[in-house]
């Protein structure tokens, strides 16, 4: 059972330089997110996307953007990388199950240390 | 406004002793769900446990148990006869809104077990 799988696990960048964080499931969730955790702030949304074909904003989209390929998969892209954006990025995922409330938790990846000098 | 509120940065417990995690959350949906995850210093999010706003037992999973006051808002963590394991980062979360997408943590708090 692979779960959350993310790509790469460490990453060095220069300030400017752009890449890709893949993330794949084999769950078959419809619902996958990314977070950042920085110290003393806990894990802050980014953003995420409820089922294949949509994304929404979390509380710190600037800087990033997603993209869901399919249900298996969602990205994020650093275009043009900052300092700031140094920290451990965490992909997760959930099923939606309709009818049984909000009692979905959610599946995470083992995340990936980035660093931007 | 703070979602998910964790008062505590860091706990200690002695081993084999009981310790209670704080957690208060703040939202005016009527259904949600509220979770804690464990992270060790491997890194990884593990989850623990889970309340729903509607249940009127307090969850339970082993050594873990969530005593939610919902006129309080509140959703603490207590974890019984504590081992050196627990020592972790523990975070609250909260499941609301629509399709309850969207899922907020706090801050979280450090626990250290000592011998």
């Amino acid at each position: 059972n692979a779960g959350v799988t993310q790509t790469p696990k460490f990453q060095v960048l220069k300030t400017g330089q752009s890449m890709t964080l893949q993330c794949a499931q084999d769950m078959n969730h419809n619902s996958m997110y990314w977070y950042r955790q920085d110290p003393g702030m806990g894990l802050r949304l980014i953003y995420y996307s409820a089922s294949e074909g949509t994304t929404d904003k979390g509380e710190v989209p600037n800087g990033y953007n997603v993209s869901r390929l399919n249900k298996r998969e969602f990205s994020l892209r650093l275009e043009s990388a900052a300092p700031s954006q140094t920290s451990v990025y965490f992909c997760a995922s959930s099923p939606r199950i309709k009818g049984q409330g909000p009692n979905s938790p959610l599946h995470f990846g083992n995340g990936t240390r980035l660093t931007v000098t | 406004a703070q979602k998910i509120t964790q008062t505590q940065p860091g706990m200690f417990v002695q081993e084999k002793e009981a310790v209670t995690l704080d957690c208060t959350y703040d939202t005016s949906d009527q259904s949600y769900g509220l979770f804690w995850y464990k992270q060790p210093s491997s890194g990884e999010m593990i989850f623990l446990i889970y309340q729903g706003s509607y249940d009127e037992q307090n969850a339970t999973e082993g050594r873990y148990s969530l005593n939610f006051q919902k006129a309080r808002k509140s959703a603490n963590l207590v974890i019984s006869a504590s081992q050196l394991g627990d020592s972790a980062m523990y975070f609250c979360a909260m499941r609301e809104g629509g399709g309850y997408q969207k899922v907020t943590f706090g801050i979280g708090t450090k626990l250290q077990v000592i011998p």
